[in-house]
């Protein structure tokens, strides 16, 4: 069946550092791809998504590229805050929604 | 904005209590869904609905039940309630077909502890 892989957290950085947080997946058919942001406290909402093989979801200074080729979709920032410290998570939808396990991140100022 | 909302967000309840979790979204969306999240398993599903009085089960429908009387409401069930349902349950909505690439609004989630 379809799975989403994501690196183990927790990860720290301080400000301004480059974050990369990445995700595999294994999937049958074209599985739209996402990153759900989870603050703390909150439910989850929506970060950013690909529905295509090289399409670049990309918001709030967040990117991902959807790679067939190596099946990922490595989330990454530039220059991270404070205030994105949260939980991240990968996940796809082929004929349901199938989550990866959650990437915690803390950044420190 | 898509609001969902979850009718508590803690709970605590005593093992073999039938324990009812609502949820209610805003947007008229056909899909409604409901989660539990677990540290290191992330969110795993367990019903979902695309219909009114429409149900299917997901991963984890043991010891659960749901109800969808209505299409902006969405009913949780532990029918005998145990304390390996002691966790974060989410719920979520979103438009269109169950496999569609449109995102899932999500509640902020009830924490339920089972004692």
């Amino acid at each position: 069946g379809n799975s989403v892989t994501q690196m183990e957290g927790p990860v720290t950085l301080s400000e301004e550092a480059f974050l990369t947080i990445n995700c595999t997946y294994t999937a049958t058919g074209y599985p739209s791809l996402f990153w759900y942001v989870q603050y703390p406290g909150e439910g989850l909402q929506l970060l950013l998504k690909a529905t295509k093989a090289d399409d670049k979801g990309s918001n709030k200074g967040f990117e991902a590229t959807y790679r067939k080729e190596t099946t990922s979709f490595h989330l990454e920032k530039g220059s991270v805050q404070v205030s994105d410290s949260a939980v991240y998570f990968c996940a796809l939808n082929g004929n349901k929604l199938v989550f990866g396990a959650g990437t915690i991140l803390r950044v420190k100022s | 904005d898509v609001k969902v909302t979850q009718s508590s967000r803690y709970l605590v309840k005593r093992t073999g209590e039938k324990v009812f979790l609502e949820c209610v979204q805003d947007m008229d969306h056909e899909n409604m869904f409901w989660y539990r999240q677990d540290p290191g398993l992330g969110l795993r599903l367990i019903y979902f609905s695309y219909d009114v009085k429409m149900k299917e089960k997901g991963d984890i429908p043991e010891g659960y039940s749901v109800s969808r009387e209505k299409k902006e409401r969405f009913s949780l069930i532990l029918e005998s309630a145990s304390t390996n349902q002691t966790s974060m349950y989410l719920c979520a909505s979103s438009y269109g077909t169950v496999n569609s690439n449109q995102p899932q609004h999500f509640g902020d989630g009830t924490r339920l502890s089972i004692l």
